[in-house]
């Protein structure tokens, strides 16, 4: 079974330019989630999707960020326009639906805001 | 609030020695699954091991084994007979609510364990 997929694996922008980070899920797993990882500091949940709805965007800083999942399967997250703040490991993740099953990580994105 | 609370910033720990990772929750949802992951240098997330609320025996997977009690909302995490590969970050995280597939995942603060010859 394919793993959760990522793109890039890096990116280096300077402040106030624009990105974006690609993900695709495992196959099936309705459950989508983006988290950011601050150098040092545990995964922080931006974003978590159920098929193509949000059900939790209350970390997300909603002026400069922004996320989509279309068709319920790969998901966009984008940053516009970045600070050096956000300079930190974007990680995507699934699940299947429920509260026992653990989520699968894809390998992240390391963004660097210079 | 903070959901998931990991005191130990950093341990030690010689190899083949057994060693605990502390990680207390907070939740009044009597339904709450817990999670422990892995994240080796190379920065991928690997799961490693879950407790549900309701699961009457501590789970144990391999050399991994989850202490939990529930009084106490503890869920410590036992690596036993430790290997240099052991050497890595450690994140417990936990998923409350009913079964609807709607719950967040969220992580605590992470151990970084260290694994000596």
């Amino acid at each position: 079974e394919a793993g959760v997929a990522q793109s890039p694996r890096y990116k280096i922008i300077e402040k106030r330019q624009s990105v974006a980070f690609w993900c695709n899920p495992i196959s099936g797993h309705a459950t989508l989630y983006w988290y950011q990882q601050i150098l040092g500091q545990g995964p922080k949940l931006l974003i978590q999707f159920q098929n193509n709805g949000v059900v939790d965007d209350s970390q997300l800083p909603k002026d400069r960020f922004s996320a989509e999942r279309l068709k319920g399967v790969d998901s966009t997250l984008k940053i516009q326009p970045a600070k050096l703040e956000d300079s930190a490991v974007y990680l995507c993740a699934s699940s299947s639906q429920g509260e026992h099953t653990e989520a699968f990580f894809g390998q992240g994105t390391r963004l660097t805001v210079v | 609030a903070q959901k998931i609370t990991q005191t130990q910033p950093g341990m030690f720990v010689q190899e083949k020695e057994a060693v605990t990772l502390d990680c207390t929750y907070d939740t009044s949802d009597p339904s709450y699954g817990l999670f422990w992951y892995k994240q080796p240098s190379s920065g991928e997330m690997i799961f490693l091991i879950y407790q549900g609320s309701y699961d009457q025996q501590n789970a144990t997977e391999g050399r991994y084994s989850l202490n939990f009690q529930k009084a106490r909302k503890s869920a410590n995490l036992v690596i036993s007979a430790s290997q240099l590969g052991d050497s890595a970050m450690y994140f417990c995280a936990m998923r409350e609510g009913q079964d609807t597939g709607f719950q967040k995942l969220v992580f605590g603060t992470g151990t970084r364990l260290l694994v000596s010859p």
